[in-house]
C-alpha cells in the first residue's frame, strides 16, 4: 500500500520563527515529490516539483530538500510571516506500472502575528 | 490570465437528482483531473484524463462520471447514484501527467439536501 505521511498535522508558531515540516514517502519507485501550499478560500498553489535524490529548491523564504533513498522530504520556512498561514500538502508520483499521484493531509501552519 | 475555473463554487443538491460540476481550463494542458476532498483525508482521485476522448476512472469513480469532448472541459457528473455526495470538489490541470506540477481551480462545494 502506498502512503504519504506528513508531520506535525498542524503547528502554531509566533511570526519571525522558523519551522519545517515532514513528509514521508514509499523509497521504491520513486519518480516525483511534489510540495503545495493551499490557503484557505484558494486553490492549492504549486510550490516546488522535484525528481532528483539530495535535490533542494528554494522560493523566497521557503525551501525544501529530498532524500529518495530513505524516502523522505523536508519543507523549511525561513522567519515565518502571518501570510505563510496555510495548509502545506505534499504528494508522491510512483513510476510503477500504476503510475498515480498519492497526497499527505497536509500540515496546517497557522503564524501570530 | 491563465488558469482554471470550476462553476458553480457552492451547489445544493436534493437527493436522488444528479448534478454537473463545470470546469474549463485555458492552460493548454492535455491532462485534466478530479479531486474530492473529505474532512480528515487527502485529496482522493476520481476521474482523469490525459488526452481528449479519453479518461480513466481514479481511486472513487462509483457514482460519477466524465467526459472530455474538448481539451479545455472536463465537466464532472455526480449522479445519484453517489452515496455520499457532500464534499468539497477540486478540478486540476497539468501539462502531460501527474510529474508534472499540478494547476488546480477553487473548487466547488456539493450539499445534499
Amino acid at each position: 500500500i502506498l502512503n504519504v505521511e506528513q508531520s506535525p498535522q498542524s503547528l502554531h508558531v509566533q511570526e519571525g520563527d522558523s519551522t519545517n515540516f515532514t513528509c514521508s514517502f514509499p523509497s521504491s519507485n520513486f519518480y516525483a515529490l511534489h510540495w503545495y501550499r493551499w490557503e484557505t478560500a484558494k486553490s492549492p498553489e504549486a510550490l516546488f516539483v522535484m525528481t532528483l535524490n539530495g535535490d533542494e529548491k528554494k522560493k523566497g523564504r521557503i525551501s525544501a530538500t529530498l532524500n529518495t533513498k530513505e524516502g523522505y522530504s523536508y519543507l523549511y520556512i525561513k522567519g515565518s510571516q502571518p501570510e505563510d498561514s496555510a495548509t502545506y500538502l505534499c504528494a508522491f508520483y510512483n513510476a510503477g506500472n500504476n503510475r498515480k499521484l498519492i497526497w499527505g493531509l497536509g500540515t496546517s501552519l497557522a503564524v501570530n502575528p | 490570465d491563465g488558469g482554471i475555473t470550476q462553476s458553480p463554487k457552492y451547489l445544493f443538491r436534493k437527493e436522488g437528482q444528479n448534478v454537473t460540476l463545470s470546469c474549463e481550463q485555458n492552460l493548454n494542458h492535455d491532462a485534466m483531473y478530479w479531486y474530492r476532498q473529505d474532512p480528515g483525508q487527502g485529496l482522493r482521485l476520481i476521474y482523469y484524463s490525459q488526452i481528449v476522448n479519453d479518461f480513466q476512472k481514479g481511486d472513487i469513480a462509483e457514482g460519477y462520471s466524465v467526459s472530455r469532448e474538448k481539451k479545455e472541459s472536463f465537466p464532472l457528473t455526480v449522479t445519484s447514484a453517489q452515496k455520499n455526495p457532500t464534499a468539497f470538489y477540486l478540478c486540476a490541470s497539468s501539462r502531460r501527467n501527474s510529474g508534472n506540477t499540478i494547476y488546480f481551480g477553487e473548487g466547488s462545494w456539493l450539499t445534499v439536501v
